[in-house]
């Protein structure tokens, strides 16, 4: 059974730092992983989407890498904000079954100071 | 473009009582569905799925059933809730470009 897991669970960071979001997953049979960003009380915001035959995707400050082999994807997000403060959620999809739903991570809760 | 509707955004509910929440979708045809549940500190849990009008798979047996009686529409309910049903409820589908959710249903049973 696929199990997906965000180290760490909260991280604060003062304005301006580079910094990584980890993100494991123990069965490398993916089908995709996608990064979803979440404010308090609202729904999930889409940030980027790896097909299993991609190594990274970027947006922005944003930069996402997925490695099967070892079961690991990271969020990298470049000279951090304020606004950029919410929980970030990692989940995947299963291989062979695209169209059944997405497996999450419990998440990080990022808070940017100023 | 494609969207997501979802509502109503807050629900209170006393226990007993019946429940109905409404997703449609628009600007897709035959969309995969789905709805999760996120209660505090478990992270968001997978209810039910469609891939297609009256099909649903339920991932975990509790108190809700969902039903598609439209190709973009997608309705979770309960005869009865409990006080174990609240959390944020979520609606989402999916395509190629990946998966879309809604604003989500704060639901509270008291």
């Amino acid at each position: 059974k696929q199990e997906v897991t965000q180290i760490p669970a909260a991280l604060s960071v003062p304005e301006g730092e580079n910094l990584v979001l980890n993100c494991s997953f123990t069965d490398s049979a993916i089908y995709n992983l996608q990064w979803f960003r979440q404010d308090p009380g609202k729904g999930l915001t889409s940030l980027l989407l790896i097909q299993s035959s991609q190594r990274e995707q970027t947006s922005g400050r944003l930069n996402a890498s997925l490695d099967k082999s070892s079961g690991r994807s990271t969020l990298y997000i470049a000279a951090s904000q304020p606004g950029d403060s919410a929980t970030y959620l990692c989940a995947v999809g299963p291989l062979n079954q695209a169209g059944t739903a997405l497996i999450f991570g419990k998440g990080t809760t990022l808070s940017v100071s100023s | 473009s494609q969207t997501i509707h979802q509502w109503p955004a807050t629900l209170v509910q006393p226990v007993g009582s019946p429940l109905s929440l409404e997703c449609t979708v628009e600007g897709t045809s035959n969309p995969n569905l789905y709805w999760y549940r996120q209660a505090a500190g478990r992270g968001l849990q997978l209810l039910f799925y469609s891939v297609g009008i009256g099909q649903i798979s339920s991932e975990v047996p509790q108190n809700l059933s969902a039903s598609r009686p439209q190709d973009r529409q997608f309705i979770l309910s309960s005869k009865k809730l409990l006080l174990s049903d609240s959390g944020f409820y979520l609606c989402a589908w999916s395509a190629s470009k990946g998966y879309t959710f809604g604003s989500g249903t704060r639901l509270t049973v008291v």
